[in-house]
Order: C-alpha cells, then structure tokens, then sequence
C-alpha cells in the first residue's frame, strides 16, 4: 500500500541489547516523526525531521535513542543498550509539509525482557 | 504534568446514542486540536480538528466543540455505530515554534454496544 511501512511490527529483545526499527514514509512526504506509546499513555513525541535533517530531537529520552534519515525518506530508530522501561509501542508518522496531517504507521511493539 | 488530559478512560454508549468524549488542556499556546481514532494493531488515523479561532466543526456524525476560555474540548459522535468502537485521542498543537509536535491525551476507548 501507499501508507506508513514500519518494520519490525514486532520484536523481543533482553536488555542490554541493540535494537532498531525501520519506518518507510509515504512517497513525497518530507517531514518524518517518531513517537513512543507505552501502555495506558498517549503517543508522546521523540523527534521531528525535515529532510535528512533532526530538526527537532528534543523528545529523545536519553543518549541511548538516536535516529536518522540518511537520503531524506525512511528513517532507523536505534535504540542502544536496551532497558525494560523501554518497551513500548514506537510509532512512525510522516506529513508532506511541516504541521500537515500525519499520517502514522501500525507501529513496531518493542518488548524487552 | 499533563498538559492534555482525558479523564475518561473508557465510555459504553448504545448504538445509534449519541457519544461525548471530553478533552481538557492547560497550555495557554495551544491554538489548533486534533482528534484520532485508533483500532488495535494499528497506528492513529486523523478523524477530525478545530482550530482555536472557532468553537464548532462538524464532519458527518463527528462534531467538535472547543470551549477556549474552560480550555476543554469535546467530541460527538451522532449517531454511534458499532464500527466506531476504538481509542480515541485527543491531541493539541502550539502555534509559532514547535509547531509540528503534538502533545497527546492518554485516550478514551469507546465501545458501541449493538
């Protein structure tokens, strides 16, 4: 389909370990978010690009969390030495103009043991 | 602190009633609001929004009303259909800076009784 993709839809790590999760925006679309819902919340934000560029990476938790988007379409969350508290739903979003309409992914469940 | 608040975390409505689902914020520099709807296992979709200059939008059976000076919002759904049942969200954006990030509330899930 023309949506969101994102990948893994689902994975199982134990702490400590490296993971990272993929999101391909829809075509045309150059603004890309990350948001991260834990159980019980609302999706909160992580960080916004424009471009290739983080224009704004002010919700990363800590410096575990890094993000890019190399050639300005799909984007890697990495997410270093993981821990339980982060497990969650991360959600990827894109819009085709800054402040448009997102348009969100299915999300990847990240569980760590 | 939460700056978007849902205080109901769940609401039961008969089909073909009306539902209301309310949505409360504190930040003075939120000026437009959204409303998304989520099923399981899938990502938010955009339902509905109001900007601060206005105090209704209406889009089919979903209507939205923005009362700015008690800072609340509130949802109607008219008439309620089972396919309705799902997480509603309720989101709020700032104007000027950091305009693009949405601060949302912790959802009201719905469910349509048949």
């Amino acid at each position: 389909g023309a949506g969101v993709s994102q990948t893994p839809s689902n994975k199982v790590t134990e702490k400590g370990k490296y993971v990272e999760l993929r999101c391909d925006p829809i075509s045309g679309h150059t603004a890309l978010y990350w948001y991260r819902q834990s159980l019980g919340q609302g999706p909160e934000f992580l960080i916004y690009f424009q471009g290739t560029g983080a224009a704004d990476d002010s919700g990363l938790p800590n410096d575990r969390f890094f993000a890019v988007r190399p050639e300005g379409s799909v984007s890697t969350l990495k997410i270093q030495r993981t821990e339980r508290g982060d497990s969650a739903v991360y959600l990827c979003a894109s819009s085709e103009t800054t402040a448009g309409e997102l348009f969100f992914g299915e999300g990847s469940r990240l569980t760590v043991l | 602190d939460q700056q978007v608040k849902q205080n109901s975390p769940s609401l039961s409505v008969q089909e073909g009633r009306i539902s209301i689902l309310n949505c409360d914020y504190t930040n003075s520099m939120f000026d437009y609001f959204l409303w998304y709807k989520k099923y399981p296992a899938e990502g938010p979709t955009f339902l509905i929004s109001i900007s601060s200059i206005k105090d209704k939008n209406e889009d089919g059976r979903f209507t939205v009303f923005l009362n700015k000076s008690a800072k609340h919002l509130s949802l109607h759904i008219v008439p309620s259909q089972p396919g309705d049942s799902a997480v509603y969200f309720c989101a709020a954006r700032p104007f000027g800076a950091g305009s693009y990030q949405l601060t949302f509330g912790k959802g009201t899930k719905l469910s349509v009784i048949p």
